[in-house]
């Protein structure tokens, strides 16, 4: 059972824009940490995909989006392409657990 | 930019400890502000955080997993390691080292992972 829920899976067509959801609580998103997101791709390690809720690391597309609010983020994809086939998951902190850093369960991204 | 490599065993006994080392270069594990964790991932689920340690030789941990986690930084070597004591069949999954730029940031670099099997 992780701490954050996201949706096992979505999906959508190219050119589509998909959203993956994240919700936590009032001792970690809701308190005011920063989310951040990554992508597996199979077989790979994570990558850090968006970072502070809406921020992108160098090389990331634009496509790329996120947000937050009260105790809930979302990340957003647009323009779906088939490399973009693969799994996501949010990331926070939760101080009511000594200070740890949570994960959602994952979202596993297929493209149609 | 930071790039980490982890390194040790691919297989453990049951009951015994799972020791794995993370190397860094391109920077300095004494860098402000950078904490240096470990993540594992049991095959075909999801991450779930181990600890994380600052240079100063702080640790944060799993509570789920803080009873049998040892997390440790050799500042001359550059390099950081995780032990994991009485492992079992549930401890079977890819390892991943990687560096956080502060304890609520992003996990911005990370190892390429190393599978460890527990089994006899």
């Amino acid at each position: 059972q992780s701490v954050l829920t996201q949706p096992p899976s979505v999906s959508g067509a190219p050119g589509q824009r998909v959203t993956i959801s994240c919700t936590g609580s009032s001792s970690n998103i809701g308190a005011g940490y920063d989310v951040h997101w990554y992508q597996q791709l199979p077989g790979t390690a994570p990558k850090l995909l968006i970072y502070g809720n809406n921020n992108r690391p160098s090389g990331v597309p634009d496509r790329f989006s996120g947000s937050k609010s009260g105790t809930s983020a979302s990340l957003a994809i647009s323009g779906l392409q088939a490399e973009d086939e693969a799994d996501y998951y949010c990331q926070s902190y939760d101080s009511s657990l000594s200070g740890s850093v949570v994960f959602g369960g994952g979202t596993k991204l297929t493209v149609l | 930019q930071l790039q980490l490599q982890e390194s040790g065993p691919g297989l453990v006994k049951p009951s015994e400890t799972l020791s794995l080392s993370c190397s860094v270069s391109g920077g300095s594990i004494r860098s402000n502000n950078y904490y240096w964790g470990w993540i594992r991932q049991p095959p075909g689920k999801g991450l779930e955080w181990i600890g994380s340690v600052y240079f100063t030789g702080n640790t944060y941990f799993n509570p789920s997993l803080k009873s049998r986690v040892t997390i440790s930084v050799d500042t001359s070597k550059n390099q950081f390691s995780l032990n994991l004591s009485s492992v079992t069949a549930a401890d079977t999954a890819v390892y991943y080292c990687a560096s956080q730029l502060g304890a609520v940031a992003g996990l911005d670099f990370w190892g390429q992972g190393t599978l460890v099997t527990v089994s006899s």
